[in-house]
C-alpha cells in the first residue's frame, strides 16, 4: 500500500487543455514536494508546500496543499507539449521523503 | 557543477553475483539517499544517510547495503543479486536530512538488469 496515492497514473491530453493531478494520503506530512522527471533523467524539484491551505504558482502550474496537510494537487492551465513528463509528489515524514507512484502526462500538439 | 554522479549508467548482472553502484556528490550535502524506481510504484527509498558515518534503512532495504565513509560518496551494494532487483536506481542528496529534509538533487540513474 502506497503512503501517497497519486491519480490519475496516466493522462493523455491535447495541447491547450487544463488538467489536475491529485496526491492523497491518510497521513499528515510536515511538507510536500512536487517533482518533474523526464526520460533518462532524475526528478527535478518544482515546488515545496509547507503550510496547510498554501497555494503556490509557477507560471501555468498551480500547487495546493490541503488544509490538513494530508493531500495536495497540481493544476496545469493550457497544457503544452513541453509539459510532458512524469510528475511525482513526495511527502516528508519521519525524517524521510516518501514518493507517490507518479502521474505520466502526455500532451499532444 | 556535476552535482550527483552515478556509475555505471547501465549494467546487466547474472543472478547471484554481487554489484556495487557508485554515487558521488560535489555539493558537500550532508544527506544522501538511494531510491529504486519501478513502473507503477514510483520511487521507493532503499537506504539513506543523514551525515557521514551514519546510515539508515528506508522502505525496501532487504538485499542492499550502504556505507558512508565520507561526505561525498555513498555506494550501494547488492551482495547476491536477484531478478526482483531489476530496476532503475537513483542516488540523491540534500543539504540536510532528517526533520530538515529539503530539496533532493538526483543523479541520472543506474539501470540494472538481473538475469
Amino acid at each position: 500500500t502506497q503512503l501517497l496515492e497519486q491519480s490519475p497514473q496516466f493522462l493523455s491530453i491535447q495541447e491547450g487543455e487544463n488538467l489536475t493531478v491529485y496526491c492523497n494520503s491518510s497521513s499528515v506530512f510536515s511538507s510536500l514536494q512536487w517533482y518533474r522527471q523526464e526520460p533518462g533523467e532524475g526528478p527535478v524539484l518544482l515546488v515545496t508546500v509547507v503550510t496547510g491551505g498554501e497555494v503556490k504558482k509557477l507560471k501555468r502550474l498551480t500547487f495546493q496543499f490541503g488544509d490538513a496537510r494530508k493531500d495536495s494537487s497540481l493544476h496545469i492551465t493550457a497544457a503544452q507539449p513541453g509539459d510532458t513528463g512524469l510528475y511525482l509528489c513526495a511527502g516528508a515524514k519521519g525524517g524521510k521523503l516518501i514518493f507517490g507512484q507518479g502521474t505520466e502526462l502526455s500532451v499532444k500538439p | 557543477t556535476a552535482g550527483i554522479t552515478q556509475a555505471p549508467t547501465s549494467q546487466i548482472l547474472a543472478a547471484g553475483r554481487s554489484m556495487t553502484l557508485r554515487c558521488t556528490q560535489d555539493m558537500r550535502h550532508n544527506a544522501m539517499y538511494w531510491y529504486r524506481q519501478d513502473l507503477g510504484l514510483g520511487l521507493r527509498l532503499i537506504h539513506y544517510s543523514n551525515t557521514a558515518g551514519t546510515t539508515g534503512k528506508g522502505e525496501v532495504p532487504d538485499g542492499y547495503s550502504v556505507s558512508r565513509a565520507n561526505t561525498d560518496d555513498f555506494p550501494l551494494t547488492l551482495a547476491s543479486a536477484v531478478p526482483s532487483q531489476t530496476s532503475v536506481y537513483f542516488c540523491a542528496s540534500s543539504v540536510e536530512g532528517g526533520s530538515n529534509t529539503g530539496e533532493l538533487f538526483f543523479g541520472e540513474g543506474s539501470r540494472l538488469t538481473v538475469l
